[in-house]
């Protein structure tokens, strides 16, 4: 069945940092993918995504690349801050009929002054 | 416009009770997802709807089910509640396909004693 592994946490870098989370996915098709973050307390929220192979999806100084041939959606970003401390989440939804999303186990990301 | 609203916040029942779960969907959005987060299991996908119709069923058991109204508000209703029921359980709202992205709302923090 379709899935998404996304790398083990807990993440932790000084400010200023590269930040690279690995996510790889299986899913029949061509589904969308999307990084999704959450905060402390709140629900999740959509960071970027991408709908079909080879778009680049950004936001907020993130960025992640559809790439079929090695079925991945890695997130990165250039100059991590401690404002982006929070659980990432990688997930695709299903070709249709309808939405249904797979979730990675989310990854952990603390930032230190 | 108005995001996603969950209603109640947080909830403590006993074991054995049931729950109803309610969700208002952002404007315009017809599909309506819900998830069930644990830090053990992740977000695990609970069911869709759509039109007041279920479209995609994850795999809870029978004693976990939902509707959706016809102004596309929804509901998720546990019974017999078990103490691994505790959970923070997502509401998600989106367009109508798989390209579009879902928007959570806060959650209900489930609390069964």
């Amino acid at each position: 069945g379709d899935s998404v592994t996304q790398m083990e946490g807990p993440v932790t870098l000084s400010e200023e940092a590269f930040l690279t989370i690995n996510c790889t996915y299986t899913a029949t098709g061509y589904p969308s993918l999307f990084w999704y973050v959450q905060y402390p307390g709140e629900g999740l929220q959509l960071l970027l995504k991408a709908t079909k192979a080879d778009d680049k999806g950004s936001n907020k100084g993130f960025e992640a690349t559809y790439r079929k041939e090695t079925t991945s959606f890695h997130l990165e970003k250039g100059s991590v801050q401690v404002s982006d401390s929070a659980v990432y989440f990688c997930a695709l939804n299903r070709p249709e009929p309808g939405n249904q999303f797979y979730f990675g186990t989310g990854t952990s990301l603390t930032v230190i002054p | 416009k108005a995001g996603v609203t969950q209603t109640p916040r947080y909830l403590i029942k006993t074991r054995g009770q049931q729950v109803t779960l309610s969700c208002s969907p952002i404007s315009g959005h017809r599909s309506v997802s819900w998830y069930q987060q644990t830090p053990g299991q992740g977000l695990q996908f609970l069911f869709e709807y759509f039109s007041e119709t279920q479209r995609n069923k994850g795999n809870f058991p029978g004693r976990f089910s939902g509707r959706q109204f016809s102004n596309s508000r929804s509901e998720m209703n546990v019974s017999t509640l078990e103490l691994g029921d505790s959970a923070l359980y997502l509401c998600a709202s989106s367009l109508e396909n798989s390209f579009y992205e879902q928007y959570f709302g806060p959650g209900t923090r489930l609390t069964v004693t």
